[in-house]
């Protein structure tokens, strides 16, 4: 089954205590991107990346950290979790093996519900 | 710089009604526009797209929506309402002039089908 999986699903960590979210496909798309999502806020983009060894800062980026060492993982990662990076976490991917792939819909995981106390 | 707005936060309609979930969108090229759909508990599903040609879209679970290039919208519409159509709606947008790459997503709007 062609998915896009994250884990853990819920965690409940303290600030300062580092923690990464996993984020895997199996559907061989290039591109793949981390959204949060906050009550009246939406969706936001905070890292995305185009292929294996290529990422960029979305649009709220700070706090995050991000790697693309093989196509199907992308890891977020949180290097000293703080108070305002509760939320909830998406991963997504979709393919950009053409000049038109932002004509592509995304395929998103779950979602990651993290706390910080 | 591209923007999307969804200017109502909930949407109640009756079972059985047709149904409009508004979004409007600001972009400097042509407009690449989408909609999901997030049940509780899950990740965002994909509806429906507009990239270019016929102006109304029809999409998964008989949702529609229909491009207006005017009017800057991109409203989804069903004509029959089902309690099982409840949940939380995004339209986004991403600019054909956009060379960064970015998708910008509406700040969702949730629906709520009375029995």
């Amino acid at each position: 089954e062609a998915q896009v999986t994250q884990n853990p699903r819920y965690l409940i960590t303290v600030t300062g205590k580092k923690l990464t979210v996993t984020c895997s496909q199996n559907m061989n798309h290039e591109y793949m991107s981390w959204y949060r999502q906050d009550p009246g806020l939406g969706l936001r983009q905070i890292y995305y990346s185009m292929n294996v060894e290529v990422t960029d800062k979305g649009d709220v980026p700070e706090g995050y950290k991000v790697s693309r060492k093989e196509k199907r993982n992308f890891p977020l990662i949180l290097e000293s979790p703080s108070p305002n990076q509760t939320s909830l976490y998406f991963c997504a991917s979709t393919t950009s093996g053409s000049l038109y792939w932002s004509y592509n819909e995304q395929f998103f995981g779950p979602g990651t519900r993290l706390t910080v106390l | 710089a591209q923007s999307v707005a969804q200017p109502e936060d909930q949407v109640n309609v009756a079972e059985g009604n047709p149904l409009t979930v508004k979004c409007t969108y600001s972009v400097s090229g042509n407009p690449y526009l989408f909609w999901y759909v997030q049940y509780p508990n899950r990740g965002l599903q994909f509806l429906l797209k507009y990239i270019t040609g016929d102006n109304l879209v029809k999409g998964s679970y008989g949702f529609e929506a229909e491009f207006n290039k005017s009017q800057t919208s991109f409203h989804l519409k069903k004509p029959s309402a089902l309690v099982s159509d409840s949940a939380l709606y995004f339209c986004a947008v991403r600019d054909s002039e956009n060379r960064d790459d970015k998708i910008i997503f509406g700040k969702g709007t949730r629906l709520h089908i009375l029995p």
